[in-house]
């Protein structure tokens, strides 16, 4: 198994520019989050998702949009970046309800932005 | 709602020294406790965890008992290693929605030898 893999791995934007944060999991997980993480500020979770076509948001969504067509993927997409958006972006997946393995998140290794 | 409130770092030991880092938590229920470790350049991975009160989660020498009567969850080890330098983070999951967690600030731990 890969896991929980996110492309790209750094990116330099644009303010203005618009792209999309490629995250996919391998382990059929029902549950995909999104964090972001800045100095001494830990994780903050932007959306998750508890299962395909469903999505909610976290603690700091504005600027942000998700979608969940399938299992495996959880693309998040800013808009119109800002230099605000500047952060190191985690996915992680979890097992449902019914794993053993409930509520253990499995992280990706980050993405690394920067908007100029 | 949901909240982790870890011990300030940055922490600094020398090797073989004894370790804790401090967890305490505000939820409602019986959630689930973790630590999770980030080496530099490196998504978080699961250190430990527990599920229910008095669970103790242990891994690599590293333990962590689950104190419901102090809402607590302290991480320990006997004697760190310049290869445990990393950041720690505590986090919670209520099992009524297992795929949100709520995560400590973490606190950055450097071993020297």
């Amino acid at each position: 198994n890969a896991g929980v893999t996110q492309t790209p791995k750094f990116q330099v934007l644009k303010t203005g520019q618009s792209m999309t944060l490629q995250c996919a999991q391998d382990m059929n997980h029902e549950y995909m989050s999104w964090y972001r993480q800045d100095p001494g500020m830990g994780l903050r979770l932007i959306h998750y998702s508890v299962g395909a076509g469903i999505t909610d948001q976290g603690e700091v969504p504005n600027g942000y949009n998700v979608s969940r067509s399938t299992t495996e993927d959880f693309p998040l997409r800013l808009l119109l970046a800002a230099p605000s958006q500047t952060s190191v972006y985690f996915c992680a997946s979890s097992a449902g309800a019914s794993g053993r393995s409930i509520g253990e998140q499995y992280f990706g290794p980050g993405t690394r932005l920067t908007v100029t | 709602g949901n909240s982790v409130t870890q011990m300030e770092g940055p922490v600094t030991l020398s090797e073989e020294a004894f370790l804790t880092i401090n967890c305490t938590y505000t939820a409602t229920g019986y959630p689930s406790l973790f630590w999770y470790v980030q080496y530099p350049g490196e998504g978080l991975q699961l250190l430990l965890k527990a599920t229910k009160a008095d669970d103790k989660g242990s891994n690599k020498g590293f333990e962590a008992t689950y104190r419901k009567e102090t809402t607590s969850f302290h991480l320990e080890k006997g004697s760190v290693q310049v290869s445990d330098s990393a950041v720690y983070f505590c986090a919670l999951s209520a099992n009524t929605n297992a795929g949100k967690s709520t995560f400590g600030d973490g606190t950055t731990l450097t071993v020297k030898p």
